[in-house]
């Protein structure tokens, strides 16, 4: 295990096409965090996973944007109807209880 | 709510000048706070935190709660440091962090 992992790590897409992406935490990592970040900003919150329950959600995850966390173990995060906005890094991230939260690489999304 | 300012957004400095990154945060909370660096091609990886108190890599940063600030400094800066720094306020029962837009270090040999 060599950190937490997002597949795929680049995706291209056309307008109106749905796209998920996933994440590998750290094992035994119960909590998981995902973020999103546009050019020239720093990463913004999307939602929290303690789990598999889904705790917390941004006001930035409209009704297109589901995520989930079977079983407490890898996340996906799924994107409907994709927008040119919806153009992003998508980050994942994994804590265990103190509070230091390890990123993934990131999945580049580009909608066309 | 929550905010992280990073009021610049590069620093240039020659090899071995000293370097101060700035953080100023607005919470009305207890503040935990933490300075996250990513290296050219790399993932975003945590540098400090202000409950550690340590130094890494050279580096310290110190809360300051009157200021609401949270600079990051260094006194002789190395190539090697050159890379994108971000500021992060963790809040909330559920620990989620909200950054500053982040400052790019070139340092020059």
């Amino acid at each position: 295990d060599t950190g937490v992992s997002q597949d795929p790590r680049h995706k291209i897409t056309k307008r109106g096409q749905n796209v998920t992406f996933r994440c590998d935490p750290i094992s035994e990592h119960n909590r998981l965090y995902w973020y999103r970040q546009t050019l020239g900003q720093g990463p913004e919150f999307l939602t929290y996973f303690q789990n598999e329950a889904q705790l917390e959600k941004s006001r930035l995850l409209s009704d297109r944007f589901s995520a989930e966390r079977p079983k407490g173990s890898f996340s996906t995060l799924e994107i409907q109807r994709t927008e040119q906005g919806d153009s992003a890094m998508y980050l994942c991230a994994s804590s265990p209880l103190t509070n230091e939260q390890f990123f993934g690489p990131g999945t580049r999304l580009t909608v066309l | 709510a929550q905010r992280v300012t990073q009021p610049e957004k590069l620093l240039s400095v020659f090899k071995g000048a000293p370097v101060e990154l700035k953080c100023n945060y607005s919470y009305s909370g207890s503040p935990e706070l933490f300075w996250y660096v990513q290296y050219s091609r790399q993932r975003l990886q945590l540098l400090l935190r202000h409950i550690s108190r340590e130094s890494i890599k050279g580096f310290t940063a110190d809360l300051n709660k009157g200021e609401t600030s949270f600079h990051l400094k260094k006194p002789f800066a190395q190539e090697e440091d050159s890379a994108m720094y971000y500021c992060a306020l963790l809040s909330g029962a559920n620990s989620k962090l909200t950054f500053g837009k982040g400052i790019t270090l070139s340092v020059r040999p």
